[in-house]
């Protein structure tokens, strides 16, 4: 069964950090590109972070750029996100998902979905 | 960066009827690489559509994209009780965003 599994959530003050990790199963791993997507309470989707399966292109949204990094270790079938500076607007739900397609040239769709790691920005 | 504007915000109808949301791009989306996912209160989303039109695996028939350029819509052709959900477009291929989302509710 393909599987997405996030861990690493939970409160952190602002201005903290925390490191998010999801491990994949199911599929091989680095044949494919992934993602962070969030999902602040009651709010739409909004993607924040992309890999490409080698590590060779790495993206971020404008409003994590500079405070987040994406990461991913293929031997351990695992994608991370460090997230530095912790921001209120941060408080969301990080869910990690896959990209669609074989080693892409582009980011593609998002196949598949953890369930997500809720992130709370409090102090 | 490209802004997508889905619309209407919400849609009420009832079961068996057909449902038409709406996704327009700030600027054209190239190679169609648009997609549709639907949302149900506590779950990830699931992917519908891709490339603009074509379903996604188990994605029953009466889920239909189409549209290209900066203007895209999906269809469902006749709506069943779990197709009560939000539904979510999205640009990829370069920096990936979302559209603000479009609620069908049960009239």
């Amino acid at each position: 069964e393909v599987q997405l599994v996030e861990s690493g959530g939970g409160l952190v003050q602002p201005g903290r950090s925390l490191r998010l990790s999801c491990a994949a199963s199911g599929f091989t791993f680095d044949d494919y590109a992934m993602h962070w997507v969030r999902q602040a309470p009651g709010k739409g989707l909004e993607w924040v972070s992309g890999i490409s399966w080698n590590s060779g292109s790495i993206g971020y949204a404008d409003s994590v750029k500079g405070r987040f990094t994406i990461s991913r270790d293929n031997a351990k079938n695992s994608l991370y996100l460090q997230m530095n500076s912790l921001r209120a607007e941060d408080t969301a739900l990080y869910y990690c998902a896959k990209d669609a397609r074989i080693a892409a040239r582009h980011w593609d769709a998002f196949d598949i979905w953890g369930q997500g790691t809720m992130v709370t920005v409090s102090s | 960066e490209i802004v997508l504007t889905q619309s209407p915000g919400t849609l009420s109808l009832s079961p068996g009827e057909r449902a038409t949301l709406s996704c327009r791009a700030s600027q054209s989306v190239s190679s169609s690489y648009l997609a549709w996912y639907q949302q149900k209160p506590g779950q990830a989303p699931r992917l519908l559509i891709y490339g603009a039109s074509s379903r996604a695996t188990g994605i029953p028939d009466r889920f239909s994209g189409s549209g290209s350029g900066t203007d895209f819509t999906l269809t469902i052709s006749r709506l069943e009780p779990e197709d009560f959900a939000v539904y979510y477009c999205q640009q990829y291929g370069s920096s990936p965003a979302f559209g603000g989302g479009t609620k069908v509710e049960i009239k």
